[in-house]
């Protein structure tokens, strides 16, 4: 069974650039996650997606990110404009819906902002 | 707020050797689970063990176990026989609340010695 695929593994942009994550969970998984890592410390949920429809985004920075999931599959996390302090990891995760429910992670995205 | 402590950033234990790692945290439901993640240098985060908090037994996943102790709040990892791949950073998460959600400690870096 693929596991969840991120694209790409790295990026490496200037502040004020824009910037944009794929992630695809595995096939069948309702809910999707996205999580920041900043280095050194543990994942930080930014934006939870049960199929098409946002759970929580209580800590996502509107002002800047943005998150779809269009047709409850795929989704894309954008930054735009990004700051230096976005520098981190940015991992997708992928569930069935229901409390308990291992959440399995893709690769995860290596972001660099200069 | 939910909260989680992982009292040990670093720990190293020898090749064959048992290691414990500790995690407390708070929470007011009954009914949840708690679950213990591994990032190994390639950052791919993999589930090592899962424990259903209304489950009187521990849960055990070849040479890993939990030490659950629901009135404490407490989850501890047990690595016995200890292998060089063993090395990570390991994550206690626990839920946020009564949802699916997941709140991550700090981690502890584990160091494996030959």
């Amino acid at each position: 069974e693929a596991g969840v695929a991120q694209s790409p593994r790295y990026k490496i942009i200037e502040k004020r650039q824009s910037v944009a994550f794929w992630c695809n969970p595995i096939s069948g998984h309702a809910t999707l996650y996205w999580y920041q890592q900043i280095l050194g410390q543990g994942p930080k949920l930014l934006i939870q997606f049960q199929n098409n429809g946002v759970v929580d985004d209580s800590q996502l920075p509107k002002d800047r990110f943005s998150a779809e999931r269009l047709k409850g599959v795929d989704s894309t996390l954008k930054i735009q404009p990004a700051k230096l302090e976005d520098s981190a990891v940015y991992l997708c995760a992928s569930s069935f819906y229901r409390v308990g429910e291992t959440q399995y992670f893709g690769p995860g995205t290596r972001l660099l902002v200069l | 707020a939910q909260t989680v402590t992982q009292s040990q950033p670093e720990m190293s234990v020898q090749e064959a050797e048992t290691v414990t790692l500790s995690c407390t945290y708070d929470t007011s439901e009954s009914d949840y689970y708690l679950f213990w993640y591994k990032q190994p240098p390639s950052r791919q985060m993999i589930l090592v063990i899962r424990q259903e908090a209304y489950k009187q037994q521990n849960a055990t996943e070849n040479r890993f176990s939990v030490n659950f102790q629901k009135a404490a709040k407490s989850f501890s990892l047990k690595i016995s026989d200890s292998q060089l791949g063993d090395a990570a950073m390991y994550f206690c998460a626990p839920p946020q609340g009564g949802s699916e959600k997941l709140v991550f400690g700090k981690g502890t870096k584990l160091t494996v010695n030959p």
